[in-house]
């Protein structure tokens, strides 16, 4: 089954308590990024990555850190997380190359991020 | 700036009527159009997307929707709303020189009344 898996599913923290948010996806996409959910807000970018060690800042990057060592994987990392973070984050790929309905974003299921 | 905007916050209707979520966008290119929906704890789950040819777009679970480029807008429609459909809705524009990234609105909340 094509999917998006995120680990932790829910997260409870205390702030400045590094923290690694995992994503993969089995569809062999390119393109990976990672959102914040926040009410009133809608979805905002935090992270993209075009493909495996091209990574970019999205609308929202500061306090996180990505990497893209494999082409499945892209891990969202807290370094100090502070309690602006709390959020509901989503991981998200799409096949960068082909028809264009590849443009579609598959989402994975959230993680929900409580920093106190 | 590129942007979406979904005016109605929160919308309330009978099971059984019709349904209609706005979405305006700006975008400076050929938009590609997408309606997300999220039930209560759960991801989100594509509901339709345009990309060119007919305006009038079907969705999954009985959802349509047009694309107006006169008006910047891709409104979302049902003709008889069932209970199940009580969720948050959200537009999305993304285009070609993008890449991946979709652009969000801030959602619609929609509750349905028995």
């Amino acid at each position: 089954e094509a999917q998006v898996t995120q680990n932790p599913r829910y997260l409870i923290t205390v702030t400045g308590k590094k923290l690694t948010v995992t994503c993969s996806q089995n569809m062999n996409h390119e393109y990976m990024s990672w959102y914040r959910q926040d009410p009133g807000l809608g979805l905002r970018q935090i992270y993209y990555s075009m493909n495996v060690e091209v990574t970019d800042k999205g609308d929202v990057p500061e306090g996180y850190k990505v990497s893209r060592k494999e082409k499945r994987n892209f891990p969202l990392i807290l370094e100090s997380p502070s309690p602006n973070q709390t959020s509901l984050y989503f991981c998200a790929s799409s096949a960068q190359y082909g028809p264009r309905s590849s443009y579609e974003q598959y989402f994975g299921p959230g993680t929900r991020l409580t920093v106190t | 700036a590129q942007s979406v905007t979904q005016p109605d916050i929160h919308i309330t209707v009978s099971e059984g009527a019709s349904l209609e979520l706005r979405c305006n966008y700006s975008y400076g290119a050929t938009p590609y159009l997408f309606w997300y929906v999220q039930s209560p704890g759960q991801g989100l789950q594509l509901l339709l997307k345009y990309f060119s040819g007919d305006t009038l777009v079907q969705g999954i679970k009985g959802f349509e929707a047009e694309f107006k480029r006169s008006q910047s807008s891709f409104n979302l429609r049902k003709p008889s709303v069932h209970w199940s459909d009580a969720a948050e809705y959200f537009c999305a524009v993304g285009g070609h020189n993008q890449g991946g990234k979709l652009i969000f609105g801030q959602g619609t909340e929609l509750s349905v009344k028995p």
